[in-house]
This record gives structure tokens, C-alpha cells and sequence, in this order.
């Protein structure tokens, strides 16, 4: 069984910080997802990354593959209010499942 | 465009009673998934679709069973309900191909007592 440890479980923040969450596992994945969720809501599709070591930007977001492809880094640049909400990696290790981590609930103060 | 639909939005079910969970999409997608949702846990598959007539077991599929008779749509039904399986219930669905994109319905909020 594939495992996704996030990290930190929980994290409150005043706004224009900086901030950063871990997805770490002793297994590869043939790629990487981040997901966002709202209350009430279904997770919502960030990026995918797939190759070892890519690194993609989304605005103030920036996500990481390791290079060994076990693990993945999500860093938000001068935090927002409207970026709370509850962040889920996950990871394909066949094409036809995820294995999602636990997620992160982010709160951003204004 | 609906994308993936679920029906209904919040259920409360006594010990011991059957039900059953629908999601539709629209997106023509080969693949359709069930997960719950707990507290701490993240995202548990339950069971999944990869096509029309197909179902397979996931992570945590005891207790409850499947369908897809039509491709649009995926059935979950708890035949027995328990304490434990109060969760927030997500279907999902995706196309075949790269990406892996899968795309979420709003929830189930299940209360069983």
C-alpha cells in the first residue's frame, strides 16, 4: 500500500506570509497531484506534476517534484485569505487510482 | 455542463438501514471513483469504475457494494448502515489518458445513529 504524509496537518497564518507544505512518501509515484478544497466543496485540481524535480508556478504557487519522484513541496508566496482552504497531495502509482495524502488545512488571517 | 453530480446532499440513517448514494457525470468519462472523507484521513477510495459494467474494490470497500450500469452513472449502496460509515462520501470521475485529472462532486454528508 502506497502512503502520503502531509506536513503540517494544520496551519494559521497572518496574511502576505510565506508558507510552505510537505508530501513525503517511501514510495515513487508516476506523478503528482495538488488538489484544493473549500467547505462544503469537492476538491478542485491545482497541477499535476510529472517529471522528477519539475517545478511549476501557478500565480503566488509554486509546486515541486523530488527527483526521485517520492515526494512533493507546495510554497504559496505572501498568502491571501482567499488561499484557505484544506490543500490534499496525491499521488498515481497506476492509471487508475490516487493515493491522497491527509491534507493540510490552511487559514490565512487578514 | 453539470459535471459530476450527487444525490443526495445530506442523508442521517438509523443502525441497521439500507441506502443508497447516486452520482452522475456528464463528461462522458470512462473512469468513476467513490471515496470518503474523514476527519485527519484525507481521501479513502472505497470503490472504483474503469468503464461501463466494471467495478473493483478499493482501499475500504467493506460494507458497501456498486454499480455502473450506465456509463454516466455510479451507485454506492450501504446495505446495512453502521456508526462507522458516518463520512463525507465524494464521487469522482476521469477520462482515459494522461493527466489523470479527476474531477469531484460536492459530497454526501451521511450521518448514520
Amino acid at each position: 500500500t502506497q502512503l502520503l504524509e502531509q506536513s503540517p496537518q494544520f496551519l494559521s497564518i497572518q496574511e502576505g506570509e510565506n508558507l510552505t507544505v510537505y508530501c513525503n512518501s517511501s514510495s515513487v509515484f508516476s506523478s503528482l497531484q495538488w488538489y484544493r478544497q473549500e467547505p462544503g466543496e469537492g476538491p478542485v485540481l491545482l497541477v499535476t506534476v510529472v517529471t522528477g524535480g519539475e517545478v511549476k508556478k501557478l500565480k503566488r504557487l509554486t509546486f515541486q517534484f523530488g527527483d526521485a519522484r517520492k515526494d512533493s513541496s507546495l510554497h504559496i508566496t505572501a498568502a491571501q485569505p482567499g488561499d484557505t482552504g484544506l490543500y490534499l497531495c496525491a499521488g498515481s502509482g497506476s492509471a487508475r487510482q490516487l493515493t491522497f495524502g491527509s491534507g493540510t488545512q490552511l487559514t490565512v488571517l487578514p | 455542463n453539470a459535471g459530476v453530480t450527487q444525490t443526495p446532499k445530506f442523508r442521517v440513517l438509523k443502525t441497521g438501514q439500507s441506502m443508497t448514494l447516486l452520482c452522475a457525470q456528464d463528461m462522458n468519462h470512462e473512469y468513476m471513483y467513490w471515496y470518503r472523507q474523514d476527519p485527519g484521513m484525507g481521501l479513502r477510495l472505497i470503490h472504483y469504475s474503469v468503464g461501463e459494467g466494471t467495478t473493483a474494490k478499493g482501499e475500504v470497500p467493506d460494507g458497501y457494494n456498486v454499480s455502473r450500469l450506465k456509463k454516466q452513472n455510479f451507485l454506492l449502496g450501504l446495505e446495512s448502515a453502521a456508526p462507522s460509515q458516518t463520512s463525507v462520501y465524494f464521487c469522482a470521475s476521469r477520462r482515459t489518458g494522461g493527466g489523470y485529472e479527476q474531477y469531484f462532486g460536492p459530497g454526501t454528508r451521511l450521518t448514520v445513529t
